[in-house]
C-alpha cells in the first residue's frame, strides 16, 4: 500500500503557483520524497525528490517539513499543460529500493 | 538522448492469444522496470530486470506473465492466453546503474476483446 495520502483533485488558475499537499507521517529517516506526473494517455514524468531540505529545479519547488511527515509540491506559473495527475511517492534511495509504490495521486487541472 | 521506447502504442489481442510488449531503454541504462496500470489507479510494480537476469518478479502473476531482458535487443514483457482482465496499460521504465530517478516510456494499451 501506498504510503501517502494526496487530494484526490485540485483546481489552479493558469499563471498562479499550484501547491500541491502530501502527508506522509509514518516516512522513515532514510525515506525520500519523489514526485512524479502524469499526463493523460502518456508515461509517468519524474519531477523532483529531497531528503529533508527544501529543493528547486527548472520544473518545481519540493517543501518538506521539519518533522517530514508532509511536503508541498509547487509549480509556480501554472500553465494548461501541467493539468495531469500528480503521484507523491516514498522510498528508500539506493538500486537496492527500485519499487516505486503509486498511491492514487492528485488531479490537477489549470483553468484558463 | 532518446527516451524510453516502447511498442506497440495500442495492441488489441483476442482472448486465447498472445502478447508480446517490447521496451527499449534510454541508451546507457542497464536496468529496467515494468508496471501494469488499470484505469483511474496508480501504476503496480511488476518485475524488475537487468540484461540476462530478473532481479525481482515478485509483482508478475505466477501463471502466463513472463518478461526478460537479453544481452541484445530491447526487453519483452509476455502475456500468453490472454483473458479481458488483463487489459491495462503497462510501462515501462529505465534507469542507470545505481542511479534512483526511473524514466518511463509511453506505454502500451493493451485492449483484449
Amino acid at each position: 500500500d501506498a504510503k501517502t495520502t494526496q487530494p484526490p483533485s485540485m483546481d489552479c488558475a493558469e499563471g498562479r503557483a499550484a501547491n500541491l499537499p502530501c502527508n506522509h507521517s509514518t516516512i522513515s529517516g532514510n525515506e525520500y520524497v519523489y514526485w512524479y506526473r502524469q499526463i493523460h494517455s502518456q508515461g509517468p514524468q519524474y519531477i523532483i525528490h529531497g531528503l529533508k531540505n527544501n529543493e528547486t529545479n527548472e520544473m518545481a519547488s519540493l517543501i518538506i517539513t521539519e518533522d517530514r511527515k508532509s511536503s508541498t509540491l509547487i509549480l509556480p506559473h501554472a500553465t494548461l499543460r501541467d493539468t495531469a495527475v500528480y503521484y507523491c511517492i516514498v522510498r528508500v534511495a539506493g538500486s537496492s529500493n527500485y519499487q516505486l509504490i503509486w498511491g492514487a495521486g492528485t488531479k490537477l487541472i489549470i483553468k484558463p | 538522448n532518446a527516451g524510453v521506447m516502447q511498442n506497440p502504442r495500442h495492441l488489441v489481442r483476442r482472448r486465447g492469444q498472445e502478447a508480446r510488449l517490447r521496451c527499449s531503454p534510454m541508451k546507457g541504462h542497464s536496468h529496467v522496470y515494468w508496471y501494469r496500470q488499470l484505469p483511474e489507479e496508480g501504476l503496480k510494480f511488476m518485475v524488475y530486470l537487468q540484461k540476462e537476469n530478473i532481479i525481482d518478479e515478485s509483482g508478475m502473476p505466477k501463471e502466463r506473465f513472463s518478461a526478460e531482458f537479453p544481452k541484445e535487443g530491447p526487453s519483452i514483457l509476455r502475456i500468453q492466453q490472454v483473458v479481458r482482465g488483463d487489459s491495462a496499460a503497462y510501462f515501462c521504465a529505465s534507469s542507470p546503474l545505481g542511479e534512483d530517478e526511473q524514466y518511463f516510456g509511453p506505454g502500451t494499451r493493451l485492449t483484449v476483446t
